[in-house]
């Protein structure tokens, strides 16, 4: 059974960091592009980033790039997404998501909070 | 840059009633690579729909995807109790994008 499990959500100062991590199981994490995908407080979903199965292609929506840095770790199944430079508009429940060979987002994690906030 | 619009925000109907979800895109979308998610609070989104009409597995019959071109639909024959949620749809490939949804709530 395919598992994706965020980790890493939490309360975080305007400016300040985090890194999240999504654990993946029942399926051969090396062989999957990755993704994160992201949703505002009752508002709809947002792609944040993919990465491709080796790390040697990442892309990120506009509103992130030179913040926020994708990155996996096929040795531990792990995906993370480090946010740096955080902003209120960043709040957010996160989820990581598998990617089929068609880009078709198959598997979704159950989602971590971040909420930036003074 | 490619918008996907969906409607209505709020669809209010009752259990057996059918649904027609419209996603409508601002170019020209690969049917290929038009998908559906269900979202229920408090969960994560569920895929139902793929290639603009091929269901995921484990999906019922009762939800079928069509279209081409810059216009979708999803449509849910008889609706469930467990359908009331809400429905997005994704353009996939390089560039993901994400409808606003569309709300299912029961009238």
């Amino acid at each position: 059974e395919v598992q994706l499990v965020e980790s890493g959500g939490g309360l975080v100062q305007p400016g300040g960091s985090l890194r999240l991590s999504c654990a993946a199981s029942g399926f051969t994490f090396s062989s999957y592009w990755m993704s994160w995908v992201r949703q505002a407080p009752g508002k709809g979903l947002e792609w944040v980033a993919n990465i491709k199965q080796d790390g040697s292609e990442k892309y990120y929506v506009d509103s992130v790039k030179g913040r926020f840095t994708i990155s996996r770790d096929n040795a531990k199944n792990s995906l993370y997404l480090q946010m740096n430079s955080l902003r209120a508009e960043d709040t957010a429940v996160y989820y990581c998501a598998r990617v089929d060979y068609t880009r078709l987002f198959d598997y979704w994690g159950q989602g971590t909070l971040v909420t930036v906030s003074s | 840059e490619i918008v996907l619009t969906q409607s209505p925000g709020t669809l209010s109907l009752s259990p057996g009633e059918r649904a027609t979800l419209s996603c409508r895109a601002s170019q020209s979308v690969s049917s290929s690579y038009l998908a559906w998610y269900q979202q229920k609070p408090g969960q994560a989104p569920r895929l139902l729909i793929y290639g603009a009409s091929s269901r995921a597995t484990g999906i019922p019959d009762r939800f079928s995807g069509s279209g081409s071109g810059t216009d979708f639909t999803l449509t849910i024959s008889r609706l469930e109790p467990e359908d009331f949620a809400v429905y997005y749809c994704q353009q996939y490939g390089s560039s993901p994008l994400f409808g606003g949804g569309t709300k299912v709530e029961i009238k």
